[in-house]
């Protein structure tokens, strides 16, 4: 069965250390994944998704099919990337979510 | 910019009543989807729809119903709400996918409190 899981509820760190916020997928095919955010008393966005291989805010996810993982990661982390991270797997048009991680980045 | 509003951003409503959650997008995307948002549990989907009239159950169906008449607005129905349909209400629309992936706009969200 299709599923992501983000194993951490929480993740706190400070200002300036590295980030890394877990992803693991189970899919048949081959997998189209994201990740999603949502800052405080903001609306759910897209932050990035691997087809794009693109850095967004200084996030980088690299898929690794044979962990089956889509880990985010930062070098750096600053105070405006408190905010709740998604995980998420395309099924035709359908997203499936993980149940999220909040970052917290204490300065 | 795409644009996707939800009727209400907080609504509060007795056990036993209907319940009409509005969402609306200005992109013309065909798909459009409705989920609930719990802490722990992330994004779960209750409907979705690829089209006007059209309906698929998500993963969460139960004690949810809904109607898509014209292609810009996914109503989602409550028919007789209970206090674990408390949440946060989150409608999403999308284009339809042509073999590549495509991104989700969501709403704002509508925190429903069942009393």
């Amino acid at each position: 069965a299709q599923r992501v899981t983000q194993p951490e509820k929480l993740l706190s760190v400070f200002k300036g250390a590295p980030v890394e916020l877990k992803c693991n997928y189970s899919y048949s095919g081959s997998p189209e994944l994201f990740w999603y955010v949502q800052y405080s008393r903001q609306r759910l966005q897209l932050l990035l998704r691997h087809i794009s291989r693109e850095s967004i805010k200084g996030f980088t996810a690299d898929l690794n099919k044979g962990e089956t993982s889509f880990h985010l990661k930062k070098p750096f982390a600053q105070e405006e990337d408190s905010a709740m991270y998604y995980c998420a797997l395309q099924n035709t048009d359908k997203l499936i979510f993980g149940t999220g991680t909040r970052l917290q980045v204490f300065p | 910019d795409v644009k996707v509003t939800q009727s209400s951003r907080y609504l509060v409503k007795r056990t036993g009543e209907k319940v009409f959650l509005e969402c609306v997008q200005d992109m013309d995307h065909e798909n459009m989807f409705w989920y609930r948002q719990d802490p722990g549990l992330g994004l779960r989907l209750i409907y979705f729809s690829y089209d006007v009239k059209m309906k698929e159950k998500g993963d969460i169906p139960e004690g949810y119903s809904v109607s898509r008449e014209k292609k810009e607005r996914f109503s989602l129905i409550l028919e007789s709400a209970s206090t674990n349909q408390t949440s946060m209400y989150l409608c999403a629309s999308s284009p339809r996918t042509s073999g590549m992936a495509d991104t989700q706009y969501f709403g704002p969200g509508t925190r429903l409190t069942v009393l």
